[in-house]
């Protein structure tokens, strides 16, 4: 049971680059999120999905699009990358809201 | 403005000891609080999850307290062991289930 996984681990783009972060889960879970995670802050909600075929924003959408065309995966892009999208990016996934999220390892990405 | 604050920012104690963590939020309203516990290079695992009605929850060696009257939370970590050695977040829901605001961490090291 693999859990939630990303893809890729690791990604250094240059600026205006475009690329697609890919999450997939295997536990049938209806909610899916992308975070990023910023030394000495807490994560931040970019976007998320209630279930397959919804998106909805969250508190840093900008510079992001997502789409859910399956249950099981949840995917980032970013259109025109920027320096201020370096990040690590967490997508995490649980079967309802009060549950506990679980994450995959994360995408390490650096925007020179 | 929906917060959570941390404090220590960072704690070393010795393998054996006892520590305990903070959590002050400002969140309104409340629907729960959650503490996750962050490997290096890894995601977030959830630790405990407590609604507004719960004053103490126990997961193996940890506890986490809330009074929500005073909008503090506490993790207690009892006769630690050096893979405790982390981050350890304290994470609030408002009625959104989801939308959860992220504090930024406490780091812990455990030195043998």
């Amino acid at each position: 049971n693999a859990g939630v996984t990303q893809t890729p681990k690791f990604r250094v783009l240059k600026t205006g680059q475009s690329m697609t972060l890919l999450c997939a889960q295997d536990m049938n879970h209806e909610y899916m999120y992308w975070y990023r995670q910023d030394p000495g802050m807490g994560l931040r909600l970019i976007h998320y999905s209630v279930g397959e075929g919804t998106t909805a924003k969250g508190e840093v959408p900008d510079g992001y699009n997502v789409s859910r065309l399956k249950k099981q995966n949840f995917l980032l892009g970013l259109e025109s990358a920027a320096p201020s999208q370096t990040s690590v990016y967490f997508c995490a996934s649980t079967k309802e809201g009060l549950r506990p999220q679980h994450f995959g390892d994360g995408t390490r990405l650096s925007i020179l | 403005k929906n917060q959570v604050e941390q404090s220590p920012q960072s704690l070393i104690i010795l393998e054996g000891k006892n520590c305990t963590l903070q959590c002050n939020y400002t969140v309104s309203p409340f629907s729960n609080l959650r503490w996750y516990k962050q490997d290096t290079g890894r995601g977030p695992v959830s630790l405990t999850i407590m609604t507004f009605s719960e004053n103490t929850k126990s997961n193996g060696r940890y506890t986490a307290t809330l009074d929500a009257d005073t909008k503090q939370s506490s993790l207690h970590i009892t006769a630690s062991q050096l893979s405790d050695s982390a981050s350890y977040i304290c994470v609030v829901s408002a009625d959104s289930n989801y939308q959860l605001i992220w504090g930024a961490g406490t780091k812990l090291i455990i030195k043998p």
